[in-house]
């Protein structure tokens, strides 16, 4: 079975400031791992995803997360926030790469302060 | 070009009554799957499809609950006698590929949700 957790339901940066947002995952087979953003009354959208190539991945908008095993971790990190960047982020786990369905962790409210 | 689209955006009913809540995916996509999300909480898997075959309802919570895609495209999602604990956003989403066989490369769009309220 696989589950996530996402370390604080809401994180606030201020504008230029690193972002970093946890992502702990477990996971009985080699997991493939995602991002998902949600902004105001939109679908989600995926952000990047970790499918057992390169650990580092990088997705949209300047966001990028590393697959670490040995944690059993998936943190986003983005090295300068902007304003825009103000959403809510999941964290998603499944044994195939979207092909299935995925088990989200409960979400980060990300409030970027001017 | 069209993405997935969801309707009624916003569904408030009284307790008791029946609703169906209705997914459009992105043309050709094969694979379609309903979540629903509580309030302060991730998606969490109900049912989904590919072409008009359901494959897999393990998380749909009780019997109150089905879905269907008769044509392989347009699915429903239907509550009969519908409870406050139903009320949630129900999320779609579609995919390009066949779901379910391990190593094939995909991406599941999400539609916008529907707010579903019983009162």
């Amino acid at each position: 079975a696989q589950s996530v957790t996402q370390l604080g339901s809401h994180v606030s940066v201020s504008e230029g400031a690193l972002v970093l947002l946890r992502c702990n995952y477990s996971s009985s087979v080699p997991p493939y791992l995602f991002w998902y953003v949600q902004y105001p009354n939109q679908g989600l959208q995926l952000l990047l995803k970790y499918t057992s190539a390169a650990t580092l991945v990088k997705g949209i908008n300047g966001f990028e997360a590393e697959f670490k095993k040995s944690e059993t971790s998936f943190h986003l990190t983005k090295p300068s926030a902007h304003m825009s960047d103000a959403a809510e982020y999941f964290c998603a786990v499944s044994f195939n790469s979207g092909n299935t369905p995925l088990v989200f962790g409960k979400g980060t409210r990300l409030s970027v302060i001017a | 070009g069209a993405g997935v689209s969801q309707s009624p955006r916003y569904k408030v009913t009284k307790r008791g009554q029946d609703v169906a809540l209705r997914c459009d995916p992105i043309s050709g996509h094969v694979s379609l799957y309903w979540y629903r999300q509580a309030l302060g909480q991730g998606p969490e898997f109900l049912t989904y499809f590919n072409y008009e075959a359901q494959q897999d309802k393990s998380g749909l919570p009780n019997d109150r609950f089905s879905a269907e895609r008769p044509e392989g495209s347009i699915s429903t999602l239907t509550i009969q006698r519908t409870e406050q604990r139903d009320s949630a956003m129900y999320r779609c989403a579609s995919s390009l590929f066949s779901a379910g066989g391990r190593g094939v490369e995909d991406t599941q769009y999400f539609g916008p949700g529907t707010r579903l309220t019983v009162l």
